[in-house]
């Protein structure tokens, strides 16, 4: 059962970037990692997955050392809508774990 | 033209009552899931369903029953509810089976509140 450790919160302003770190100590080989995105009274909304090296979307981009014990969310030029907690993820469903996550505020 | 929807988004009831949540996608995907978000706002799966079938069952108390009449509908039918069953309650579903690249898309969630 692969574990991760996050930053409880953050702060952060507007247009800045920022990165948010998960630790995954127990990776499997064949685990994935993914980031989901929770606003107040929703439900999660994926943002991002990868398994290695850096991936990139529209929304964020992923970066993820050669050792695969970390990971790092990064997020361009937040804005308020940004304010929301974000989950790291490790392994299948079934073995997954929504931990606390990491409340990021983001402020004008 | 919502992906994931639930019914009802609030539930208020008295301990002891019988209530259900509906579920529905309109994704065409094979797995559907139900999870618990505590007051602590930890995110907890409860059960699974692939094509109708239980696939995953975590440890909950068996007042709790899901039910799956098709692919696309994932009910979850609460039986003589008590204070600690007080939480928000989503539905996800999945193209996949859920695995390790499988990605889920939640409802809305509905808030239950046990009085």
């Amino acid at each position: 059962l692969a574990k991760t450790t996050q930053p409880i919160s953050m702060d952060s302003y507007e247009g800045q970037e920022v990165n948010i770190t998960c630790s995954h100590n127990n990776i499997a080989t064949n685990d994935y990692i993914t980031w989901y995105q929770q606003f107040p009274s929703q439900g999660p909304r994926f943002i991002i997955q990868g398994y290695k090296t850096k991936v990139t979307n529209e929304v964020a981009s992923l970066f993820i050392p050669a050792d695969r014990k970390s990971s790092t969310l990064s997020l361009p030029r937040v804005s308020l809508s940004d304010t929301a907690v974000y989950y790291c993820l490790v392994g299948e469903v079934g073995d997954m774990r929504f931990g606390a996550g990491t409340r990021l505020t983001v402020k004008p | 033209d919502t992906a994931v929807s639930q019914t009802p988004k609030y539930l208020v009831t008295q301990m002891g009552n019988d209530k259900s949540i509906k579920c529905e996608q309109n994704l065409g995907h094979d797995t559907m899931y139900w999870y618990k978000q505590d007051s602590k706002k930890f995110l907890k799966i409860m059960f699974s369903y692939n094509n109708k079938e239980l696939i995953i069952n975590e440890t909950v108390p068996n007042r709790f029953s899901p039910k799956s009449p098709d692919k696309a509908h994932l009910n979850l039918h609460i039986n003589s509810l008590e204070l600690g069953d007080s939480a928000v309650y989503f539905c996800a579903s999945s193209q996949g089976w859920g695995g390790r690249t499988d990605t889920q898309y939640f409802g809305p969630g509905t808030r239950l509140t046990v009085l």
